[in-house]
């Protein structure tokens, strides 16, 4: 059982350099959900889809963007990476119906130096 | 928009005693409300949530949370901890509409000492 799947799970990026963060899931979920993880803030959400075709910012959208490409599919983009944006970064999806419940991916730890 | 604020960052305890982990919400609209655990270097783990019906929710393995809409809250607690509970916990509110935009507190690091 694969579930929410993450790629890459360790990435080091240069200021200034782009990358993309790839989401999978194979739990035929409506919502999909990025969040970054860093100490003492919890999870914070970045972008949200709640359903193919559609997305919307969280809490903290500034210096990323996604891409909803397919119901199982949500990316991540950094266009011009920070070192703020140093973090480990967490997709997640839910399934309408299912109490609401997230499932989370594993996480990707990006460091950008 | 909603909030969740974890009142506790970091939370002591031996083991066998008892333990509460308390978390406040604000939300204007209605919510689901969950608490998810996070072990060392992996994802977060659903451990209890709350829809609707009866206000006091158990997990498996012992802990328990009670919604309290009146003080907008939904305390974690457990009667007695093991070892092994020591971990990082999240509390989080779900709004119950729309894309059901999900958000979490800050997080309350459980160490249970022997």
């Amino acid at each position: 059982n694969a579930g929410v799947t993450q790629t890459p799970k360790f990435q080091v990026l240069k200021t200034g350099q782009s990358m993309t963060l790839q989401c999978a899931q194979d739990m035929n979920h409506n919502s999909m959900y990025w969040y970054r993880q860093d100490p003492g803030m919890g999870l914070r959400l970045i972008y949200y889809s709640a359903s193919e075709g559609t997305t919307d910012k969280g809490e903290v959208p500034n210096g990323y963007n996604v891409s909803r490409l397919n119901k199982r599919e949500f990316s991540l983009r950094l266009e011009s990476a920070a070192p703020s944006q140093t973090s480990v970064y967490f997709c997640a999806s839910r399934l309408t119906g299912d109490g609401n419940t997230i499932y989370f991916g594993e996480g990707s730890w990006l460091t950008v130096v | 928009a909603q909030s969740v604020t974890q009142l506790d960052s970091q939370v002591p305890v031996f083991e066998e005693a008892p333990v509460e982990l308390r978390c406040n919400y604000s939300s204007s609209v209605s919510v689901y409300l969950f608490w998810y655990v996070q072990y060392p270097n992996q994802g977060l783990q659903l451990l209890l949530k709350y829809l609707s019906g009866s206000t006091l929710v158990e997990s498996i393995n012992g802990f328990e949370a009670e919604f309290n809409k009146s003080q907008t809250s939904f305390h974690l607690r457990k009667p007695s901890v093991h070892i092994s509970d020591t971990a990082e916990y999240f509390c989080a509110v779900s709004e119950n509409t729309g894309g059901f935009k999900t958000i979490f507190g800050a997080g309350t690091r459980l160490f249970v000492k022997a």
